[in-house]
């Protein structure tokens, strides 16, 4: 069974500061994916990033990057510059294959990233 | 494009007591999954389904049914409440079977039994 944990329960930082956020993963599927989610208080759920694992690259969209280390199954999360408004919960899953090509997440039990400004 | 949608945004049961979340998604896609958040935790998969008239178990699956009669809807019953069922259910909607295709989520439904 795959699974994926975040270490860090909860991260302080200063506003303007980079932020990195730790995601280990396990899996004996040579094919995977690994997706970043944001989860505000207000509760929903916004996908930040993906990463496939035969990516040659590491992802990449606006202040967020992705440090996939393929070696040490690790998918973690780096935040740029960070604003008062990144504070939030921060999750990272897994892509499992399911039924006709379905994809079930598993996901980590998550990070509370605060900014203080 | 309203997106995901849920029905209803809260809910208070009693033990025993029967009830159906609705989810809808009006973006056509094939694939739609029903997950639950406790506190503190990251998402857990409840059931899913790859379109009408076809569903899978998840992770959870105990306690839960679903159905899926139309594609833009999903069903997630419970027949019989449980406090343990105390929870915030999410669903989501992805178009297909690309492996890199984000799931997208609806604003979920705090339930609590009592």
């Amino acid at each position: 069974a795959q699974k994926i944990t975040q270490t860090q329960p909860g991260m302080f930082v200063q506003e303007k500061e980079a932020v990195t956020l730790d995601c280990t993963y396990d899996t004996s599927d040579p094919s995977y994916g690994l997706f970043w989610y944001k989860q505000p208080s207000s509760g929903e759920m916004i996908f930040l990033i993906y990463q496939g694992s035969y990516d040659q690259q590491n992802a990449t969209e606006g202040r967020y990057s992705l440090n996939f280390q393929k070696a040490r199954k690790s998918a973690n999360l780096v935040i740029s510059a960070s604003q008062l408004g990144d504070s939030a919960m921060y999750f990272c899953a897994m892509r499992e294959n399911g039924l006709q090509g379905a994809q079930k997440l598993v996901f980590g039990q998550g990070t509370r990233l605060t900014i203080n400004p | 494009n309203a997106g995901v949608t849920q029905t209803p945004k809260f809910r208070v049961l009693k033990t025993g007591q029967s009830m159906t979340l609705l989810c809808a998604q009006d973006m056509n896609h094939e694939y739609m999954y029903w997950y639950r958040q406790d506190p503190g935790m990251g998402l857990r998969l409840i059931h899913y389904s790859v379109g009408e008239g076809t569903t899978a178990k998840g992770e959870v699956p105990d306690g839960y049914n679903v159905s899926r009669l139309k594609k833009q809807n999903f069903l997630l019953g419970l027949e019989s409440a449980a406090p343990s069922q105390t929870s915030v259910y999410f669903c989501a909607s992805t178009i297909g079977q690309g492996y890199r295709y984000e799931q997208y989520f609806g604003p979920g439904t705090r339930l609590t039994v009592t």
